[in-house]
């Protein structure tokens, strides 16, 4: 479903660990998925993407995986610094859903000094 | 190159009254959609502009209407304000390389709105 409860899933990892988080997505003929980053009173910022035709995608200390099989998306972060911690959004897209991205329900990452 | 920018930051309106929120697009973008994001929750799709015509539009009622103007730039305008409208209100702009569809959105700040 779309965005439902309130109760955040939450992360803690000390600084310098590799971050780890999930998301599962909801329509199978989701092509484009995007990760966001939102801190607290901002609007989401845009981390990495990734088309349904790769597997895996690799930017600045960040990679996504995707398994369409299980309809399953990671965000690893690496060398997790204190600077990470905000709420990570996983949000889907497909063509025939008129621009809507569809958005998980979001993991608060904290990091620990 | 100017990121997404909206207006204004903050909004305190009462119950029954209308409201008008602004958004300036990234340079070089034509498409803008609108979220509505409750306490706690992830973003909810309100609607779609390409080139000034709605493209697509969410699980939103009629008083929840837009508008794209020839500049890309867009208004949100929400009619007859209920408590629940009470949010912080998105928009993102991307460059419209499918229609519109499967592209990159780049969120501004957003406009908090609180309904009393």
């Amino acid at each position: 479903g779309e965005n439902v409860g309130l109760h955040l899933p939450t992360l803690s990892v000390q600084e310098g660990d590799n971050s780890i988080i999930n998301c599962a997505y909801s329509n199978s003929a989701s092509d484009y998925f995007i990760w966001y980053k939102q801190e607290s009173g901002k609007g989401p910022q845009f981390i990495i993407d990734i088309r349904s035709n790769m597997d895996k995608r690799q930017g600045q200390r960040v990679t996504v995986l995707l398994n369409k099989t299980v309809k399953h998306l990671s965000l690893q972060i690496a060398a997790t610094q204190p600077g990470d911690s905000a709420v990570y959004f996983c949000a889907e897209d497909a063509y025939n859903q008129g621009g809507k991205l569809i958005f998980g329900q979001g993991t608060e990452l904290s990091v620990k000094p | 190159e100017t990121g997404v920018t909206q207006s204004p930051t903050h909004l305190i309106k009462t119950r029954g009254q209308q409201v008008t929120l602004r958004c300036s697009s990234q340079s070089g973008h034509n498409t803008v959609s609108w979220y509505q994001q409750a306490l706690g929750q992830g973003p909810q799709f309100i609607f779609q502009y390409y080139r000034e015509e709605e493209n697509g539009r969410g699980n939103f009622p009629p008083r929840f209407s837009g508008l794209q103007f020839p500049n890309y730039s867009s208004e949100l305008n929400v009619n007859a304000l209920e408590l629940d409208d009470s949010a912080l209100y998105l928009c993102a702009s991307s460059p419209g390389l499918a229609g519109g569809y499967t592209d990159t959105q780049y969120f501004g700040p957003g406009t908090r709105l609180t309904v009393l």
